[in-house]
């Protein structure tokens, strides 16, 4: 079946530009995460989505940072007025339900903020 | 608090053996361990649950020492597929969130 989907692959931006990311989730699973990962770096939470609940949202970085998830499906991380210090892989995963199960991961969006 | 890992890198030729620690200093409710190559997105290992309880591949095995906090990876006759960042992620009983380590670079020589 279909994995975990993000669009664009590649994203380059101007500084100061807002930037849309887009994840499609494995069809079924309830929840959804976010992930930032700096070159060379581990894996920084950002927001997680289970269901219907309110979103985690104690990894977002700043309030330039936001994210939505429509009809319990795909979500959208928006970065507002981008700075060069948010150029990273942004990772969504996806994970069925609720408990101890593996999450599985997009490919990712490159960001480049110039 | 992200959870340490050593070492940061290991080099092996292939067959040899190698362990990851992942350390935390916060009581551990699940450790989970993902593989992520170059360019590509991290791929599930295991699970280790509080209790013993464990999920993942057979041919991965790992432990967990809830008193200390720790969680090791054993890879054992490595193979040229091995070579990847290996990331610890640890949960403190939300099921929610995991935090991850800095991760450990294994590289397999021929």
């Amino acid at each position: 079946g279909a994995g975990v989907s993000q669009s664009p692959s590649n994203k380059v931006t101007e500084k100061g530009k807002d930037v849309e990311l887009r994840c499609d989730p494995i069809s079924g699973h309830t929840a959804l995460y976010w992930y930032r990962q700096s070159l060379g770096q581990g894996l920084e939470f950002l927001i997680y989505f289970q269901g219907n609940s309110a979103p985690d949202k104690s990894g977002l970085p700043s309030d330039r940072f936001s994210a939505e998830r429509t009809g319990g499906s795909v979500s959208t991380l928006t970065i507002q007025r981008t700075q060069q210090e948010d150029s990273a892989v942004y990772l969504c995963a996806s994970r069925p339900g609720q408990g101890f199960n593996e999450q599985f991961f997009g490919p990712g969006t490159r960001l480049t903020v110039l | 608090q992200q959870p340490v890992q050593s070492p940061q890198a290991v080099i092996l030729r292939e067959g040899e053996d190698a362990v990851i620690n992942c350390s935390s200093s916060k009581a551990l409710y699940s450790v989970h361990w993902y593989r992520q190559k170059h360019g590509e997105a991290p791929v599930f290992l295991m699970i280790l649950l509080k209790g013993g309880e464990q999920k993942g591949h057979d041919k991965i095995s790992a432990s967990f020492n809830e008193k200390k906090q720790q969680s090791s990876l054993y890879l054992t006759a490595s193979q040229l597929s091995y070579s990847g960042t290996y990331f610890c992620g640890t949960d403190s009983g939300s099921a929610r969130q995991l935090t991850f380590g800095s991760g450990t670079q294994l590289t397999v020589l021929p």
